[in-house]
């Protein structure tokens, strides 16, 4: 089936860190990916997404996702964290067939420690 | 000038009422779909509208059921709320909806508690 999965459940990071949170998709033909984040009792904002090209996305607040197609993964990185980048982050993929699908990880909590 | 909102924000209520959760986007777009987080915080899609048209029905309960007014609208009923039933709900929006290319925008979300 096709899927992503993030690995780890929770990362702490000290602000000033550089942050990686990992994704491997599951998927036959070439993924359309995305990277969401949830802040405490809020909805979820787009970071960034991949559909084809560039290999390195860039998006919103600082953050970047590289493509790699020999590993299956999509990770998610910031060169340096912020205190307010603490949230809960998801790898998602769109499946379609009958309407887009948004299939999503399990989600990553970071907690930046100051 | 908020894309996608959510009526209401918290909702808690007794087993066994009816009750509606309301969204509206103001994008333009064609496409509406409502999403349930649950205690985990998984996400999974519930439906998608497309034009007012029903195009996505995973495996709901039938006591769920979406009503699109407009494509600006898309609100979901519930009847006979469970415990179960306890969970995040988010509505979202995308411009096409049936090309990979779309983007969803997602609402701040209706966290809904069943006592």
């Amino acid at each position: 089936a096709q899927s992503v999965t993030q690995p780890d459940i929770h990362i702490t990071v000290s602000e000033g860190a550089s942050l990686e949170l990992r994704c491997n998709y599951s998927y036959g033909a070439t993924p359309y990916l995305f990277w969401y984040v949830q802040s405490p009792g809020q909805g979820l904002q787009l970071l960034l997404k991949y559909f084809s090209g560039d290999t390195l996305v860039q998006g919103i607040k600082g953050f970047e996702a590289e493509f790699k197609r020999s590993q299956s993964s999509f990770n998610l990185r910031k060169p340096s964290v912020h205190w307010s980048d603490a949230a809960e982050y998801f790898c998602a993929v769109v499946l379609t067939g009958g309407g887009n699908k948004l299939t999503f990880g399990t989600g990553t909590q970071l907690k930046v420690e100051l | 000038d908020t894309a996608v909102s959510q009526t209401p924000k918290y909702l808690v209520t007794q087993m066994g009422n009816d009750k509606s959760i309301k969204c509206e986007q103001n994008l333009g777009h064609d496409t509406m779909y409502w999403y349930k987080q649950d205690s985990k915080k998984f996400l999974k899609i519930m439906f998608s509208y497309n034009n007012k048209e029903l195009i996505i029905n995973e495996t709901v309960p039938n006591r769920f059921s979406p009503k699109s007014p407009d494509k600006a609208h898309l609100n979901l009923h519930i009847n006979s709320l469970e415990l179960g039933d306890s969970a995040v709900y988010f509505c979202a929006s995308s411009q096409w909806g049936y090309s990979r290319l779309d983007t969803q925008y997602f609402g701040p979300g209706t966290r809904l508690t069943v006592l």
